[in-house]
Order: structure tokens, then sequence, then C-alpha cells
């Protein structure tokens, strides 16, 4: 498996808590990415980082930022989360950002807000 | 919504059977991906084909690109119970955009 590492696996927090989700890799991967997957939806990308201090919005990116100090850590944070924010998440990463090389996930995070 | 449309959203085979699942995208693509989910995993890549490429071959696995009907297919023949998973689609556009998945078609494979 690729060294990417996601932490917590599994996240209870209250409506309007912040929190924030760590994606880390050994790789050294140039770019990283932020999924939701919802039943229905597939996976849907909120942000994506394409080296350090470089990121931008993906699709579902309202009420989540990001940031990423250091090559290997690619953090999200919901800022005031939402029981519309209760999902699995899914860290990944990929040397080449313009999809011409396989992507690499990590095994999500299952966030519930109540 | 740029994502990729499988079809059908799920399928259920015998062991030893082909299993075939397509994939339908709206714009031009550079690359066309194939990922496989087993339950409460991450995703993990099968095969990447280019727009240049009409079909690429990877043990079990064959995919075809028909990029005038703006379509794939992933056929995995002689299936196993082991391929028991959902199958995604990821379609990469022009400029410097990321994958775009689509919502998958869920895979029984019943011994």
């Amino acid at each position: 498996d690729a060294g990417i590492t996601q932490s917590p696996r599994h996240k209870v927090t209250e409506t309007g808590t912040p929190v924030t989700l760590r994606c880390h890799q050994t790789e050294n991967h140039r770019y990283m990415y932020w999924y939701r997957q919802d039943p229905g939806h597939g996976l849907r990308l909120i942000h994506y980082s394409y080296g350090v201090k470089d990121t931008d919005k993906g699709e579902v990116s309202d009420g989540y930022s990001v940031s990423r100090s250091k090559t290997e850590d690619f953090l999200l944070t919901l800022e005031s989360a939402t029981s519309s924010q209760t999902s699995v998440y899914f860290c990944a990463i990929s040397e080449g950002g313009q999809g011409n090389t396989e992507a690499f996930f990590g095994q999500g995070t299952r966030l519930t807000v109540v | 919504s740029q994502q990729g449309e499988e079809d059908p959203q799920a399928l259920s085979i015998q062991e030893g059977e082909n299993a075939t699942m397509n994939c339908s995208y709206k714009t031009s693509i550079n690359n066309l991906q194939w990922y496989r989910q087993n339950s409460g995993r991450g995703l993990v890549h099968l095969i990447l084909i280019r727009s240049n490429e009409r079909e690429k071959h990877s043990g079990r696995l064959r995919v075809t690109l028909d990029t005038s009907k703006k379509s794939s297919s992933l056929l995995i023949t002689a299936s196993r119970a082991a391929d028991t998973a959902s199958y995604f689609c990821a379609t990469k556009f022009s400029g410097n955009t990321p994958l775009v998945f689509g919502k998958g078609t869920r895979l029984s494979v019943i011994a």
C-alpha cells in the first residue's frame, strides 16, 4: 500500500464545532486531494493541493477549508460542522496532478455530526 | 456536473461469468481510469487508458475507450467472488484539473 495515512479513522462531533482531519503521506507526491463519499453521489472532490501552500477548490468546497504547510501533510477543516457533512472522507495522493498517473487512496475517515 | 456515469448501478452475476460495466462522460478527456473499492476500504487503481488508446488489458481486465461516443467499458472475465466490489470510472479533463469520479457500479459475484 502507498504510504498514506488518515487520522482519525472515526469521529463523532457535535453540530457547530470545528473539526480537522489529517492526511499524511510518505511518498513525496506533489498532489493531494480530499474527497467525500456519500450514497448516491459517488466521490466528490472537496479541495485539492498541487504543492505546498497551493490549493484549489473542488465541486463541494463550501464549509470546508484546507491547509498544506508541508509536502507530507494535507489538513481538511470543517469550520462549523453540520449534519450534512456526515460522510466518509477520503484523502488521495498522486505524483502527477494532470491525472496522468494513478491516485492512491487512504482508508477513509468516517465522520458523524450529531 | 462533469462526473462520468457508470452503468449499470448494480450487477449480480455467477462466479465464472464475465462482468461488463460502462462509463459515459460528457466532454473531451485526456485519460480515463478505473478503480475498485472493497466494502469499507479506500479505492484502488485498476487501469488507465489514454484518449489516443482504444483498448488495454491487465490480467482478467479489459478496458475499451470510444472517444467518439464518449464512453468506456470495463470487462472482468471469469469473475470470482473476490471481485465483489464497487467499480468507479474517473475522468481527467484538459487543463490543470483533478480526477472526477462517477457514482460507481456495485458488482456482486455469487459463488
